[in-house]
């Protein structure tokens, strides 16, 4: 079945710096790439999303990138806010399937 | 519009009994999926119901079932309870031919002593 591997498993950046977090995935008909935000006790959220025919996606402060043919996938987070603390998954699924999990990635912006 | 409601959304067990829990999907989602939390890890897959029938599972014993009712309503049952069952339970809703996107509740925290 699919794998996927998510690094950093934690990650420590300044207020307004960047942070990107890089995922990869063993299943090459996978096609859909989400990633969530999950805060402490709280449910996962989704907070973008990619699907195998585009190589990028960028929503306000949030970016992820897809490169197929290497099978990885990173979310990019720009001028980082103290609120963007959270723990963040990637995941991945190919048609019909459900859903893999990274291991997620412990995210605090120091203010 | 209400969202994935699961409840209870804690209990406490001991060694070898049983617990269901309960999952209503967000309006007009007709897939439930059910997935397991260990504390600082990423959720796994248990299974997926549509249409009232399991119809994909990952890698859990049998001691994991399920049920989809007509209003796309679930339950998720683990029986003999082992330590390591502790976790958090999501329970996750789709819409048939959406591809990959979940919404999920807040889940379950079972705790078993």
């Amino acid at each position: 079945g699919e794998n996927v591997e998510q690094h950093p498993s934690t990650l420590s950046v300044q207020e307004g710096d960047s942070a990107v977090i890089k995922c990869t995935y063993s299943d090459s008909a996978s096609n859909y790439f989400p990633w969530y935000k999950q805060e402490l006790g709280k449910r996962p959220q989704l907070i973008i999303d990619i699907r195998s025919n585009v190589g990028e996606k960028k929503d306000q402060r949030i970016a992820v990138t897809l490169n197929k043919t290497a099978k990885h996938f990173s979310l990019h987070i720009t001028e980082t806010q103290p609120e963007d603390s959270a723990v963040y998954f990637c995941a991945a699924s190919k048609p019909g399937r459900a859903l893999t999990f990274g291991s997620g990635t412990r995210l605090q912006v120091q203010p | 519009d209400a969202g994935v409601t699961q409840s209870p959304t804690h209990l406490i067990k001991t060694r070898g009994q049983q617990v269901t829990l309960r999952c209503s999907p967000k309006s007009g989602h007709d897939t439930v999926s059910w997935y397991q939390q260990a504390l600082g890890q990423g959720p796994q897959f248990i299974f997926q119901y549509y249409e009232e029938e399991e119809r994909q599972r990952g890698n859990f014993p049998d001691r994991f079932s399920g049920h989809q009712f007509p209003n796309y309503s679930s339950e998720l049952n683990v029986n003999a309870l082992l330590l390591g069952d502790s976790a958090l339970y999501l329970c996750a809703s789709s819409l048939e031919g959406l591809l990959g996107e979940l919404f999920f509740g807040e889940g379950s925290r079972l705790t078993v002593l």
